[in-house]
């Protein structure tokens, strides 16, 4: 069964700063998704990644996938106020539904 | 363009009471799948259905059944509600595992005194 795993959980960060969150996941999974959550909100569909070595960007958000080490990253770029949200990294459990990890909360301070 | 829509938005209930949760979609998508969101535990999966007429259980599907009422709607049923089930509850669906992410509902906020 896959269980997936994210670090930080919790993310302050000020604005204009750079920081990367992880995603580690237990057993192979073939793509690894990462969505964006607001508060009282449904979740948004962010990147997803299809294949090792995939890179996806949207404007200072840019998500890797290392399916050898079983890691993706979600890393931003120059944060500013707007993406202080919760970010979750999902990934495909053996192709038959979705495994999701805790999330990351950012906060984003100016 | 709807996409995902779950009824009703909120929902106070009693213990022991029961309630149907509605979710439809209208992508023509062929797999459906509910999930609850507690705080600090991202989100778990109840039941899925992977197309019209197979369902199967997730990771936490005890006290709740579903029904796959036709391609574009997948029902989610509490018999007989707990306290435990308080929840925010979403529906989401994807056209098949392959390289499209799940397009979710707005949420079912469910409230169980």
């Amino acid at each position: 069964e896959l269980k997936v795993e994210q670090n930080p959980l919790f993310l302050s960060m000020q604005e204009g700063k750079n920081y990367t969150i992880y995603c580690n996941y237990s057993t192979t999974s073939d793509r690894l998704y990462w969505y964006r959550q607001d508060p009282g909100k449904s979740l948004e569909s962010l990147f997803v990644l299809l294949s090792n070595g995939a890179v996806k960007q949207e404007g200072r958000l840019m998500a890797s996938l290392d399916t050898k080490a079983r890691l993706s990253t979600l890393h931003i770029t120059a944060a500013v106020h707007d993406l202080s949200a919760t970010y979750f990294c999902a990934g495909d459990n053996y192709g038959q539904n979705f495994v999701f990890g805790p999330g990351t909360r950012l906060s984003v301070l100016p | 363009n709807a996409g995902v829509t779950q009824t009703p938005k909120f929902q106070v209930l009693k213990t022991g009471q029961s309630m149907t949760l509605q979710c439809a979609q209208d992508m023509n998508h062929n797999s459906m799948y509910w999930y609850r969101q507690d705080p600090g535990m991202g989100l778990r999966l109840i039941y899925y259905s992977a197309s019209e007429g197979t369902t199967d259980k997730g990771e936490v599907p005890n006290g709740y059944n579903v029904s796959r009422l036709n391609k574009r709607e997948f029902s989610l049923r509490l018999e007989s509600a707990a306290p435990s089930q308080t929840s925010v509850y979403f529906c989401a669906s994807i056209e098949g595992l392959g390289s499209k992410p799940q397009h979710f509902g707005d949420g079912t906020r469910l409230s169980i005194l």
